[in-house]
């Protein structure tokens, strides 16, 4: 699976959008772009996923570059809640764990 | 997307026993399971998969004799901490593998071993 890199950590206000980045420039063709987060001592949540469109779903929008080598989470308006570490993940179509690098910690300011 | 119930949330034992820690789908038939780890301040680490009728696949460094996992149902999996030392404090956390590869994952399991 591609490697992926994002910033450590992220503020926003809560309210505003929050746009989290994700570079993954040794993505291969086959490979999706799946986000989930965690909140502090729970279970991580799934967000969304893309191969090479946008999607948006209940949660946020998932933005992904035309040469699919960088994508961008987008929480259209963030709370509170949303304070979690949020984890951007490359992966082929098979039933394979998932590696979890670092994250970005994104930090909701009231 | 599915429910994941895990189960204890916390649990706390004496160095040399074991637990056994439950993992359950509750509205999808999970063929496949994952176990992962997370030590503090560390993302976490896949363990093992879980095939529901086989035998389990563990990643590399993970001792299969230690962390024994069966999966008899399409809705349940175990995990059993054997002779569990301090070393083996940490959080645990199942995920379910559903459509499109996503995961669910159940709310964890921290393992405080005396």
């Amino acid at each position: 699976d591609a490697k992926t890199t994002q910033p450590p950590s992220m503020d926003c206000a809560e309210g505003r959008a929050a746009n989290l980045p994700c570079n993954h420039s040794t993505i291969s063709g086959n490979e999706y772009v799946y986000w989930y987060r965690q909140i502090h001592s729970q279970g991580p949540q799934y967000i969304i996923h893309g191969l090479k469109n946008n999607e948006t779903n209940e949660m946020a929008s998932l933005i992904i570059t035309e040469d699919r080598k960088s994508s961008t989470l987008i929480l259209p308006h963030a709370t509170l809640r949303d304070t979690a570490v949020y984890y951007c993940i490359v992966m082929g179509g098979g039933a394979d764990g998932l590696t979890f690098g670092k994250g970005t910690h994104l930090i909701i300011q009231p | 997307g599915a429910v994941v119930s895990q189960h204890p949330s916390w649990v706390i034992c004496k160095s040399g026993t074991s637990v056994k820690i439950e993992c359950r789908s509750l509205d999808f038939q999970a063929t496949t399971m994952f176990w992962y780890r997370q030590f503090p301040k560390q993302s976490l680490m896949l363990m093992a998969t879980s095939n529901e009728g086989s035998k389990a696949t563990y990643e590399q460094g993970v001792e299969k004799d230690k962390f024994l996992i069966n999966h008899a149902s399409l809705t349940l999996s175990t995990l059993t901490v054997t002779s569990a030392h301090p070393e083996d404090s940490s959080f645990y956390i199942c995920s379910v593998l559903a459509g499109k590869n996503i995961q669910y994952f159940g709310a964890g399991t921290r393992l405080s071993v005396l």
